[in-house]
């Protein structure tokens, strides 16, 4: 059964630093492109970053503060959020691109709160 | 203000059929593929439809996807209750290079 399990967040100081974990399991990580996206409170879906076989992409909102990576050895995904902002505050997601369709996301993990406050 | 636009809300009677829009623009929708999620109270979005009008396995033929020019809509017949949610279209964006989504519609089942 293919699950993906986000951990690492918590409340965090403006400017401060995070670094957020999706253990994945019943597939092989490296195998796919995987996605990391937010919500933040009673807000709609915002798509963060993807990381592919050869290709990294962000959103202009984190572009220059967020890394997303993988180790494939652990069969996870990270996402390094540095000079945190209140706005980065939301549920963050990791996701993984479904291969037949074009940046469709078939599996989501349960997400994990990041508060940005101080 | 979310690059793609959809109504905040729809609703419809048990066993109606409701539509919901998905307007872009040439550089999301217009040349790129749309994907539909659905997200119920609580939980993480689920994929309802993917590549304009695919179901994955498991999703009922009662949704339904389509895509014109740069709009898409996505069709849910026989309505019930249990597809009170809330609804997301998405699609790749060429000039953003990124993922971009709307910024979803509440279905409420009367």
């Amino acid at each position: 059964e293919v699950q993906l399990v986000e951990s690492g967040g918590g409340l965090v100081q403006p400017g401060g630093s995070l670094r957020l974990s999706c253990a994945a399991s019943g597939f092989t990580l490296f195998r796919y492109n995987m996605n990391w996206v937010r919500q933040a409170p009673g807000k709609g879906l915002e798509w963060v970053s993807y990381i592919g076989s050869s290709n990294i992409y962000y959103a202009d909102s984190v572009k220059g503060r967020f890394t997303i990576s993988r180790d494939n050895a652990k069969n996870s995904l990270f996402l390094q959020m540095n000079s945190l902002r209140a706005e980065d505050t939301a549920v963050y997601y990791c996701a993984r691109d479904y291969p037949s369709g074009w940046f469709s996301f078939d599996y989501w993990g349960q997400g994990t709160l990041v508060t940005v406050s101080s | 203000q979310s690059v793609l636009t959809q109504p905040p809300s729809a609703s419809g009677p048990p066993g109606q059929r409701v539509t919901i829009s998905c307007s872009g623009s040439s550089s999301n929708i217009g040349s790129n593929s749309v994907n539909w999620y659905q997200q119920l109270p609580g939980t993480g979005p689920k994929l309802l439809i993917y590549s304009n009008d695919q179901r994955p396995s498991g999703v009922p033929d009662r949704f339904s996807g389509s895509k014109s020019g740069t709009s898409a809509s996505l069709a849910i017949s026989g309505l019930q209750s249990d597809d009170e949610a809330d609804y997301y279209c998405a699609a790749w964006d060429d000039s953003l290079n990124g993922v971009v989504f709307g910024g979803g519609t509440m279905l409420t089942v009367l």
